[in-house]
């Protein structure tokens, strides 16, 4: 069969350069997101996670910012590595949800030396 | 430390044939989950449990069905396999709600 992402939009960047990833999500309810990195023939790996009474968040290289008037969520990654080089999905969780995932399509990140 | 663990890797089935595909976590997460993932597309939520003995069935159910003996174990079995289910279906874990689900690598599953 066809590999995870075949058809996803592509964002290509230099080494070492930032990267920011968008996603507009559909639940207006929705109160937990997560950002996941999955490489071909992996499963989904967890970044980074963000809760609706927050507008942004970091990590180590990561930063999720949450626009709840407009539904956006993005994905900055600092200087970004090779080992980037993957597709990251959003996903949220509507509230009451028992924790079900809703995913987004998803964006393939090319990192180019 | 395992995580969640999925068998097998890889299946070919004829249609109409049927399978079980396994998924073990050792993390004692009671919410288990299982997705499938066609190509270019997002992880779609075909059942899920919230403990042993609890099933529910999420998006896409038809055609397939769960059970939740243990904590640890949640089978997915596929009867009278079609074409459609030509997937990698995609088993995960939380310890409860509102916490990042834990995923496994898959099994990559064709049928002809």
């Amino acid at each position: 069969g066809e590999s995870v992402g075949l058809h996803l939009p592509t964002l290509s960047v230099q080494e070492g350069d930032n990267s920011i990833i968008n996603c507009a999500y559909s639940n207006s309810a929705s109160d937990y997101f997560i950002w996941y990195k999955q490489e071909s023939g992996k499963g989904p790996q967890f970044i980074i996670d963000i809760r609706s009474n927050m507008d942004k968040r970091q990590g180590q290289r990561v930063t999720v910012l949450l626009n709840k008037t407009v539904k956006h969520l993005s994905l900055q990654i600092a200087a970004t590595q090779p080992g980037d080089s993957a597709v990251y999905f959003c996903a949220e969780i509507p509230s009451g949800g028992y924790n079900k995932l809703i995913f987004g399509a998803g964006t393939r990140l090319a990192v180019h030396p | 430390n395992a995580g969640v663990t999925q068998t097998p890797k890889f299946r070919i089935l004829k249609i109409g044939q049927s399978m079980t595909l396994q998924c073990t976590q050792d993390m004692n997460h009671n919410y288990m989950y299982w997705y499938r993932q066609d190509p270019g597309m997002g992880l779609k939520l075909i059942y899920y449990s919230v403990g042993a003995g609890i099933t529910d069935k999420g998006e896409v159910p038809n055609g397939y069905n769960v059970s939740r003996s243990t904590t640890e174990d949640f089978p997915l079995r596929l009867e009278l396999a079609a074409p459609s289910q030509t997937s990698v279906y995609f088993c995960a874990s939380s310890s409860r709600v509102n916490q990042p689900q834990h995923f496994g690598d898959g099994t990559r599953l064709s049928i002809l």
